[in-house]
């Protein structure tokens, strides 16, 4: 099983929806979750992180840990054709352990 | 925006090459990083460096090799490149020693090509 698992999509959504993306994770000691937006032949850059359960609000992003569940969710409220990217999840331990364990990315397309 | 540089950006050799990827960042961070990506697939770390002098090997094996002689340079070579080590290659660097959470920030890969 991998420690992360995120739907690869596509999603396809129209201008203005509500968008969900979610990763679900194996490893209980992760605290520490991120959420990167990549578009094409880019690289990934970050756009929030949150700290073990609870959300966190940023314009129209908003973060979600669920640590009882193991399972974490991005929503993008009024989505644009410019949020048309691929999305990738990424959390640690924290402490010491800097490196990041990343989920496959999602690939959205919101349409005008 | 983070100002974190890759050269080249795109890059098409032939197998038994030697080659360089540069990496620079200007942010003064301590730790960087190389990741390997493929279409549909997890980012990979390959290697990684705590600061100067220091290097590690990631998660993922990789043939390529790493320096890290100046805090804001962190170059990988691969001596006789293989149309395996076709892949985009991204570089990162994070916030200097004490932050309480890795938060990468990325450059804009380089796509690598092996005929």
């Amino acid at each position: 099983q991998k420690e992360v698992e995120q739907d690869p999509g596509p999603l396809s959504v129209p201008e203005g929806a509500i968008v969900s993306l979610n990763c679900t994770y194996s490893n209980s000691a992760f605290q520490y979750f991120m959420w990167y937006r990549q578009y094409s032949r880019k690289g990934p850059e970050l756009l929030m992180y949150t700290y073990s359960s609870g959300n966190k609000e940023d314009g129209r992003f908003t973060a979600q840990v669920d640590k009882s569940s193991k399972y974490i969710s991005l929503f993008i409220r009024d989505s644009q054709p410019s949020d048309s990217a691929t999305y990738l999840c990424a959390m640690n331990s924290g402490g010491s352990n800097y490196k990041l364990t990343f989920g496959k990315g999602t690939l959205l397309t919101v349409n005008p | 925006e983070a100002d974190i540089y890759q050269t080249p950006r795109y890059l098409v050799i032939g197998t038994g090459k030697k080659i360089t990827l540069e990496c620079s960042q200007t942010m003064g961070h301590d730790k960087m990083y190389w990741y390997q990506q493929d279409p549909g697939m997890e980012l990979h770390l390959i290697h990684y460096s705590y600061g100067v002098n220091s290097t590690e090997k990631g998660d993922l094996s990789s043939e390529s090799t790493v320096s890290r002689i100046r805090t804001e340079h962190f170059p990988l070579t691969l001596e006789s490149a293989r149309p395996s080590h076709t892949s985009q290659y991204l570089c990162a660097s994070s916030w200097p020693e004490g932050a309480i959470t890795d938060t990468q920030y990325f450059g804009p890969g380089t796509r690598l090509t092996v005929l």
